[in-house]
């Protein structure tokens, strides 16, 4: 089963917007990573947030962690319509190691 | 790209069949996970190996079971297939915990 949610389910936005996108998981973890995925084929990393941090940032990637509502939030700021992909965020727990257990999953589409 | 293959790209079986999927796992890695994602859906764990060992499994039949070999490629095999077994198949490898996984390109499995 997936650990949690992402939302929204679908975003479009203009290029040169910022696009925003939040997961919600359901048990206490070690590490919550971010991933892109185009078209239907493989992974790709972005990030990754241990649980004692509360915001990292890569590029144009601000990724935000809040341990007490079991959320995390995903900014990519100044999209480009190369950003247009589906989004997942993974998360892993202690007794987990790195086995990932993934969101649903945000599809960003990203008009020129 | 990462540095992990996967073959074949597709393959179409009918149900009662059976099928093995490869999997290269990135140059210095030593651990591979699998997973299965269905169409609309976030990819879910079907089991890890590390050092040639089954080392943790997902909520999967054991008619999905796996191999690693000696140079950490890896093996899927699905037995007595059925039209819900229809999906991407992943793999990914990746070192010490925690980082990063490095996906392949998925094996996309459509069943009849």
């Amino acid at each position: 089963s997936q650990q949690g949610e992402e939302d929204p389910q679908a975003l479009s936005i203009q290029e040169g917007e910022n696009a925003t996108m939040n997961c919600s998981y359901k048990t206490s973890i070690n590490n919550l990573q971010w991933y892109r995925q185009n078209s239907g084929r493989g992974l790709v990393h972005l990030i990754l947030i241990r649980s004692n941090e509360r915001e990292k940032h890569s590029g144009r990637l601000r990724v935000t962690l809040d341990t007490s509502k079991k959320s995390s939030s995903l900014l990519i700021t100044a999209s480009r319509a190369a950003d247009t992909a589906s989004y997942f965020c993974a998360t892993d727990w202690k007794s987990s190691g790195d086995k990932l257990t993934f969101g649903t999953g945000t599809r960003l589409a990203v008009r020129p | 790209e990462t540095g992990v293959t996967q073959s074949p790209t597709h393959l179409i079986k009918t149900r009662g069949q059976q099928v093995t999927l490869r999997c290269s796992s990135q140059s210095g890695h030593n651990t591979v996970s699998w997973y299965q994602q269905a169409l609309g859906q976030g990819p879910q764990f079907i089991f890890q190996y590390y050092r040639e060992e089954e080392n943790g499994r997902g909520n999967f039949p054991p008619r999905f079971s796996g191999l690693q070999f000696p140079n950490y490629s890896s093996e899927l095999n699905v037995n007595a297939l059925e039209l819900d077994d229809s999906a991407l198949y992943l793999c990914a490898s990746s070192s010490r915990y925690p980082v990063e996984q490095f996906f392949g390109p998925g094996t996309r499995l459509t069943v009849l």
